[in-house]
Parts: C-alpha cells; sequence; structure tokens
C-alpha cells in the first residue's frame, strides 16, 4: 500500500522559516517524480512544486520561486519543502502526492493527510 | 502559466440528478493532459479522472470526462449522497500543473 506522511508543519511567524518532511512507503520511490500541493483555509487547491527523480530538475509556483526548495533523499524515500521567508498568503494545508506514472506528466494519485503551516505574528 | 477557470462556483442539485462541471483552460491543452479531482471536508483530493476519460481504480461508472481544446467537462449521472464534494480539474501538461478554482456540489 502506497503511504505518504507529511510532517514538520506548525506556527511560524511572518518571515521565518519551516522544512516540511514527507516519508513515503510502499513503492520504489526514486522511480517517481513527487510534487508538494497546498490549499489555504477554505480556498482551492494550488500547486507548489514538483521534483525529478534523481533530484536534478525542479519546477516552482511563481509566487515561492526563490523562497521555497524542493528536494528529495531517495535513499531515505523521503520529500522535503524548504520554505523560507514566509508571508501570511503560505498559510495552507501542504500536501505532498505521487503521481500515477513516473512521467513528470502524470495526475496525482496519491496523496499524503497534509501538514498545517500557519504563518501569524 | 496556463489558468483554470471553473463553472459554477456553486452547483446545488438532488440525488439522481445530472451534474455537468465545466473546466475552461486559457490556452489548448490535449485531453490526455486534463485531470479531475473530488474533494470531501477534511480530506485529501482524490483523483477521479485522467487521460481524457479514464476513471481511476473503484471510481463509478456515472462518472465521466470529455472535452477537448480549452473546453471540457465532468459529468456525474445520477448523483448518490456521496457525490456531494468539491470538484477541480488540473492541467498536468506544464508546471506549474495548475488546478481550477474548484466546484462545489451542494445538495439542493
Amino acid at each position: 500500500e502506497v503511504q505518504l506522511v507529511e510532517s514538520g508543519g506548525g506556527l511560524v511567524q511572518p518571515g521565518g522559516s519551516l522544512r516540511l518532511s514527507c516519508t513515503t512507503s510502499g513503492f520504489t520511490f526514486s522511480n517517481y517524480w513527487m510534487t508538494w500541493v497546498r490549499q489555504a483555509p477554505g480556498k482551492g487547491l494550488e500547486w507548489v512544486a514538483n521534483i525529478k527523480q534523481d533530484g536534478r530538475e525542479e519546477y516552482y509556483l511563481d509566487s515561492v520561486r526563490g523562497r521555497f526548495s524542493i528536494s528529495r533523499d531517495n535513499r531515505k524515500k523521503s520529500l522535503f519543502l524548504q520554505m523560507n521567508r514566509l508571508t501570511d498568503d503560505d498559510t495552507a494545508v501542504y500536501y505532498c502526492a505521487r503521481g500515477i506514472s513516473t512521467s513528470r506528466i502524470t495526475p496525482l494519485l496519491h496523496w499524503g493527510q497534509g501538514a498545517l503551516v500557519a504563518v501569524s505574528s | 502559466d496556463i489558468v483554470l477557470t471553473q463553472s459554477p462556483g456553486t452547483l446545488s442539485l438532488s440525488p439522481g440528478d445530472r451534474a455537468t462541471l465545466s473546466c475552461r483552460a486559457s490556452q489548448t491543452v490535449s485531453s490526455s493532459f486534463l485531470a479531475w479531482y473530488q474533494q470531501k471536508p477534511g480530506q485529501a483530493p482524490r483523483l477521479l479522472i485522467y487521460d481524457d476519460s479514464t476513471r481511476a481504480t473503484d471510481v463509478p461508472d456515472r462518472f465521466s470526462g470529455s472535452g477537448s481544446g480549452t473546453d471540457f467537462t465532468l459529468t456525474i449521472s445520477r448523483l448518490e449522497p456521496e457525490d456531494f464534494a468539491v470538484y477541480y480539474c488540473q492541467q498536468i501538461a506544464t508546471s506549474p500543473g495548475a488546478f481550477g478554482q474548484g466546484t462545489k456540489l451542494e445538495i439542493k
């Protein structure tokens, strides 16, 4: 069974930093692109970033590029999102997700339960 | 970047009704790269439809997808009580893989 478990969420002050982790099991992690998607309270889904299998290719939402950094550790089967210079607009539940296929172009079939990041003074 | 606009924002229907949800893209998207998701309160999204009209595992056949170019439709042929939720479309052809803003399907 594929499992994705996010951790590292919490309350942080504006301008602060936080690092999310996504621990995976039930599949060969190194074979898949991985994605972060977020959802602000009461709002819709927002694609944040994704990363290639070998970590050498990354894509970001314009509003987070330069502040957020996606990475992975294939030996530990884990995905990360380093978030710096956080603002109120970054308050959201952050989901880790995996596609149906190993391609970059793939719908997201498997999702974690989400980690809440709250940015507030 | 491709922008997806969903309509209506809220759809009020009764169990047994047919639901038609729309997703319009700001530029042409192959139907192979348009997906639909369902989300219920407090839950992660669930993939419903992808690759034109392929249903994900365990998705009932009352759900179907159609469309081409810039206009896409999710149809639920006969609504069941468990279908009342928020639905999102997503384009996966390019990164960022933008989502639409969602359509809330509520019980009338």
